[in-house]
């Protein structure tokens, strides 16, 4: 089973509308982090969450990481065409490794 | 420009023909890890270093060797690859010490025939 539930796992919207994708772990996370990936090519870094609590945005891209630390929300505010893409979180699940993984991603498309 | 590179890009090979992959970052960052991505099954950690002379296995290593001897380099070797090896590799560096941002390579898609 995945360790890492992301949900939904493909999301088509509207340009303009808002959008929430969660992953969700069974286990206390060390360091979450969010990458989106165009399809087959390389990942690129949007945000990393480390504090129970934590929440950070980047433009129009707001992440949140709950206070267990086992729930991560990406949300993004009035998507754009350039928004579509593979969302994925990835997360170290065992304190003083660098052991990771990863949620088997989010596809979204924003239709213009 | 920091970067992450990988070598080559796109390769089809035949089972069982020895093949190497090469990673190479201009970061002098001390971790350096191996991932294969597949539909359905995301990404998955093959093999990681901590530094020099110091690797680990990861979720996935089976068939799959790596060695670090330089800082800046981590090759992955498939001594003897087989068509369950046919995937989207990255590589992967990031500074040791503390949870930070890994920066990714931009990809080798195997095919094994």
């Amino acid at each position: 089973s995945q360790e890492l539930e992301q949900s939904p796992q493909s999301l088509i919207v509207q340009e303009g509308k808002n959008l929430t994708i969660n992953c969700t772990s069974s286990k206390t996370l060390y360091g979450l982090y969010w990458y989106k990936q165009k399809y087959g090519e390389g990942l690129i870094f949007l945000m990393m969450l480390q504090k129970g609590g934590e929440e950070k945005s980047h433009e129009k891209i707001t992440a949140k990481l709950d206070e267990k630390k086992q729930q991560s929300s990406l949300h993004i505010t009035a998507s754009q065409p350039s928004h579509a893409g593979i969302y994925l979180c990835g997360a170290v699940h065992t304190s003083g490794t660098y052991k990771y993984i990863f949620g088997t991603g989010t596809r979204l498309k924003v239709l213009a | 420009e920091a970067q992450v590179t990988q070598n080559p890009r796109y390769l089809i090979t035949v089972t069982g023909k020895k093949l190497t992959v090469t990673c190479s970052q201009n970061m002098n960052h001390e971790y350096m890890s191996w991932y294969r991505q597949d539909p359905g099954l995301g990404l998955r950690q093959i093999y990681y270093s901590m530094n020099v002379e110091v690797t680990d296995k990861g979720d996935v290593p089976e068939g799959y060797k790596v060695s670090r001897k330089e800082k800046r380099n981590f090759p992955l070797i498939l001594e003897s690859p087989s068509p369950n090896q046919t995937s989207l590799y990255f590589c992967a560096s990031q500074t040791a010490g503390g949870v930070y941002e890994q920066y990714f390579g931009p990809g080798t898609r195997l095919t094994v025939t």
